[in-house]
């Protein structure tokens, strides 16, 4: 089945350094990948829609210019939180449309906890 | 804006208890419902895939069920174990994206 990849799973970066997350979709093309940010013991908030080629879209109260996302090719698209700080320690998930079993399935990455000191 | 909330919150049985766990949405214009699983600190585990067109989705001890009019929808585990003890999250699948759920937390006691 289709899988989604994220690199890494997990991080831990001093305040005010760039922390890069991968998302990789596995034996498909992802025009579209989300990601997704949950803080403990909260649910999955949506951030943004990357779309291939042009520019992510951002849900209301999320910073592009703190999440840049850059989705370069079909199958790969990357979250980079610029200058992080604990308030950014967070569980990022991504995900991909796979179509498979019928339209707007989304498979999911494993996640990246990021834990910024 | 679709918004989903799952009630309860948490839930606490002893182990072999049949058990039902909500989820509620507010727009009924949706592609898809999914049930996931998630472990502490790990990712989401996809236990049932529900389309639009569907009213309940079967895998072994759980069935889920759809009544997309309503805007509800119910994870029913049969003899629950102390392995199912995780964080259960419903999503609603929109336009290509989907909204989370809050969760319940279940903890299954030997």
């Amino acid at each position: 089945g289709a899988v989604v990849s994220q690199h890494p799973s997990w991080v831990i970066c001093k305040s005010g350094t760039s922390v890069k997350i991968e998302c990789r979709s596995l034996d498909f093309q992802a025009t579209t990948m989300f990601w997704y940010r949950q803080f403990p013991k909260q649910s999955l908030m949506l951030m943004a829609t990357s779309n291939e080629g042009s520019k992510a879209t951002y849900e209301q109260g999320v910073e592009k210019d703190k999440f840049l996302i850059n989705h370069a090719s079909l199958t790969l698209s990357t979250l980079t939180v610029t200058s992080a700080h604990p308030e950014d320690s967070s569980f990022y998930i991504c995900s991909a449309p796979t179509g498979a079993g019928g339209a707007n399935v989304l498979t999911f990455g494993a996640g990246s906890r990021l834990t910024v000191l | 804006k679709q918004e989903v909330t799952q009630i309860p919150a948490a839930l606490s049985v002893p182990e072999g208890e049949n058990l039902v766990l909500n989820c509620s949405f507010t727009d009924s214009a949706i592609y898809n419902l999914q049930w996931f699983r998630q472990d502490p600190g790990k990712g989401l585990t996809s236990l049932l895939l529900i389309q639009s067109s569907q009213r309940e989705q079967t895998s072994g001890r759980l069935n889920a069920s759809l009544d997309k009019s309503s805007g509800r929808s119910t994870l029913y585990i049969a003899a629950s174990q102390p392995g199912d003890s995780a964080t259960y999250l419903c999503a609603v699948g929109n336009n290509n994206d989907m909204r989370f759920g809050a969760g319940t937390r279940l903890t299954v006691k030997p």
